[in-house]
């Protein structure tokens, strides 16, 4: 059974400061790997989904990392703003045609200005 | 990205009352939905998978005589609290894929918040 964890649980950082989340997984059997933002009472706004062939994906400010091998992905935040202040989800979806994705346990990130 | 658009955003009942919840895709087809509930402060806890014209597929637990859903064409699915009960109260949430087989990158909808009195 696939066991997503996400460290820190939470993370309070200074307005500017670049920042690092993580996600571990035990399962590296992997389709694709997808990090989320929900902002409270909100659903979830799709950041970056990296394939299980990808090393990493960029948008913006974000950079998502995959290292299938380790069961690691990190999602990385450069110049961080109090917009992105959120819970942070990763969710791994398993290969060989299962649709369930599991989701990571969320880090709750706090940006002060 | 696509969008995905849940209705109602928030919506009180009477205990005993059915409400119905719909998730629908706006600009693309969605042969898979998900229907998630998320209670405070904890993560997603997936309720049923429902794809398009077959019957939905219950996680374990989760009585499907209870949460009705009904994926009627590509782009809506319908989840269905009958006989509403205060435990039920919960922020329910529902996802799209875009074809399978393909990149299959989630969406999700800005859920529903359900109160039940």
């Amino acid at each position: 059974k696939q066991e997503v964890t996400q460290i820190p649980a939470a993370l309070s950082v200074p307005e500017g400061e670049n920042l690092v989340l993580n996600c571990s997984f035990t399962d590296s059997a992997i389709y694709n790997l997808q990090w989320f933002r929900q902002d409270p009472g909100k659903g979830l706004t799709s950041l970056l989904l990296i394939q299980s062939s990808q090393r990493e994906q960029t948008s913006g400010r974000l950079n998502a990392s995959l290292d299938k091998s380790s069961g690691r992905s990190t999602l990385y935040i450069a110049a961080s703003q109090p917009g992105d202040s959120a819970t942070y989800l990763c969710a791994v979806r398993p290969s060989g045609g299962y649709q369930k994705v599991t989701f990571g346990t969320g880090t709750k990130l706090q940006v002060i200005p | 990205g696509a969008v995905v658009s849940q209705h109602p955003s928030r919506v009180i009942c009477k205990s005993g009352t059915s409400v119905k919840i719909e998730c629908r895709s706006l600009d693309f087809q969605a042969t898979t939905m998900f229907w998630y509930r998320q209670f405070p402060k904890q993560s997603l806890m997936l309720m049923a998978t429902s794809n398009e014209g077959s019957k939905a597929t219950y996680e374990q637990g989760v009585e499907k005589d209870k949460f009705l859903i009904n994926h009627a064409s590509l782009t809506l699915s319908t989840l269905t609290v009958t006989s509403a009960h205060p435990e039920d109260s919960s922020f329910y949430i529902c996802s799209a894929r875009v074809r399978q087989g393909e990149a299959g990158e989630l969406f999700f909808g800005e859920g529903s918040r359900l109160t039940v009195l």
